[in-house]
């Protein structure tokens, strides 16, 4: 069964400042999508950036960026500029090929600073 | 484009109790998948429907249970309600394997 794991449960950032969130995964299967979903306070989950396993080109979104590191299994996201709204719970989710089923990591609690 | 719904928002039923929650999917998406989120077990997938067929199903007990219509709107329905199933249920839905939208949720509370 496939895995994820964010390691950092609460990270802090200053404000204009650049933070990474980390994610680890394990899996067997050589194509699969990794995903990066934002939780605010609001608990609507919105996504913020995702990976298709096959390219090897990282994902950029705006100030959003991934290191995808496919035979560490890693997938980390930098957020750049970081801002107030950024405030939020993120998670790491990985997704097979085939079918819908979401595997989320624990989250991870980002907290900015002014 | 509306986005993904669900009814109700809030809801307290007490042990015993059964529950059912709908969600609505982005118009022309077939697929609607359905987690529940706790404190304790974080974000667990329940099922997922496609085309009015259950596509794949997590680990939970047989009082979870699901359906989707052939307007692709989906209900889950809880039965003999435990304390422990107070979560927020969220509903996702999307158009084939790519990325899923998600609904703002159902929160649930069985005193």
């Amino acid at each position: 069964a496939q895995t994820v794991t964010q390691s950092q449960p609460e990270m802090s950032v200053q404000e204009a400042e650049t933070v990474t969130l980390s994610c680890t995964y394990d899996t067997s299967e050589s194509d699969y999508y990794l995903f990066w979903y934002k939780q605010p306070p609001s608990r609507q989950m919105i996504l913020v950036i995702r990976q298709e396993a096959y390219k090897q080109q990282n994902a950029t979104e705006n100030r959003f960026s991934v290191n995808f590191q496919k035979a560490a299994k890693s997938f980390s996201l930098k957020i750049s500029d970081s801002q107030l709204g950024d405030a939020a719970m993120y998670f790491c989710a990985y997704k097979r090929e085939y079918g819908n089923k979401l595997v989320f990591g624990a989250g991870t609690i980002l907290r900015v600073k002014s | 484009k509306a986005g993904v719904t669900q009814t109700p928002r809030y809801l307290i039923k007490t042990r015993g109790q059964q529950v059912t929650l709908s969600c609505s999917p982005i118009s022309g998406h077939r697929s609607v998948s359905w987690y529940q989120q706790t404190p304790g077990q974080g974000l667990q997938f329940l099922f997922e429907y496609f085309s009015e067929t259950q596509r794949n199903k997590g680990n939970f007990p047989g009082r979870f249970s699901g359906r989707q219509f052939s307007n692709s709107r989906s209900e889950m329905n809880v039965s003999t309600l435990e304390l422990g199933d107070s979560a927020l249920y969220l509903c996702a839905s999307s158009l084939t394997g790519g990325e899923q939208f998600f609904g703002p949720g159902t929160r649930l509370t069985v005193l």
